[in-house]
């Protein structure tokens, strides 16, 4: 079935550098999502980007998505000790539900 | 709002035993869902809800069954514990059409011995 998968499986940076993350997908979608995991916790939801968007901004959250790629990038700016986290990216399914890859952990040194 | 809630938070079972995972919902939101999440992987779905008195099953629904009698509830059971049934288990819930942000509980840690 349809899942996202994420690149890289893990990445370390400092503090204050920016982070990218990717996914790749397979089939067409209505839109994807990425989902932010602190150890131990449940997930958050992040941003949504719908398919005929490029490009969307929260914060310091820059999200892009090509559909002729099928992929979608996550850019996390000047990184934070408290970004450090596994990040998902999730395609909604129908009834609510949503297949999630198997996420990149980010470790942000201070 | 309370938002989405588990209980219990920890729990060790032996091989064998049967327990309920409960999850609440304050939000009135129709379609629920179970995953649950091994170390190092991401979620897959274990039973899914579009209302009260509708479920289905997803991608791992071996050894466990879910009801919903209240839009607010959606508890998973156990039927017999299995090592393998050893994870972290989340409840989500979210609004139609279906395709929006789902919102997830704290999780559920359990251990089968």
């Amino acid at each position: 079935s349809q899942q996202g998968e994420e690149d890289p499986q893990a990445l370390s940076i400092q503090e204050g550098e920016n982070a990218t993350m990717n996914c790749s997908y397979k089939t067409s979608i209505n839109n994807l999502q990425w989902y932010r995991q602190n150890s131990g916790r449940g997930l958050v939801h992040l941003i949504l980007i719908r398919s005929n968007e490029r490009e969307k901004h929260s914060g310091r959250l820059r999200v892009t998505l090509d559909t002729s790629k099928k992929s979608s990038s996550l850019l996390i700016t000047a990184s934070r000790a408290a970004d450090t986290a596994s990040y998902f990216c999730a395609l909604p399914l129908y009834a609510g539900k949503s297949t999630f890859g198997d996420g990149t952990t980010l470790t942000v040194k201070p | 709002n309370a938002g989405v809630t588990q209980t219990p938070k920890f729990q060790v079972l032996k091989t064998g035993q049967s327990m309920t995972l409960q999850c609440a919902q304050d939000m009135n939101h129709e379609y629920m869902s179970w995953y649950r999440q091994d170390p190092g992987m991401g979620l897959r779905l274990i039973h899914y809800s579009v209302g009260a008195g509708i479920t289905d099953q997803g991608e791992v629904p071996n050894g466990y069954n879910v009801s919903r009698s209240t839009t607010e509830d959606f508890p998973l059971r156990l039927l017999s514990a299995a090592p393998s049934q050893t994870s972290v288990y989340f409840c989500a819930s979210s609004y139609p059409p279906g395709l929006n942000e789902q919102f997830f509980g704290p999780g559920t840690r359990l251990t089968v011995l």
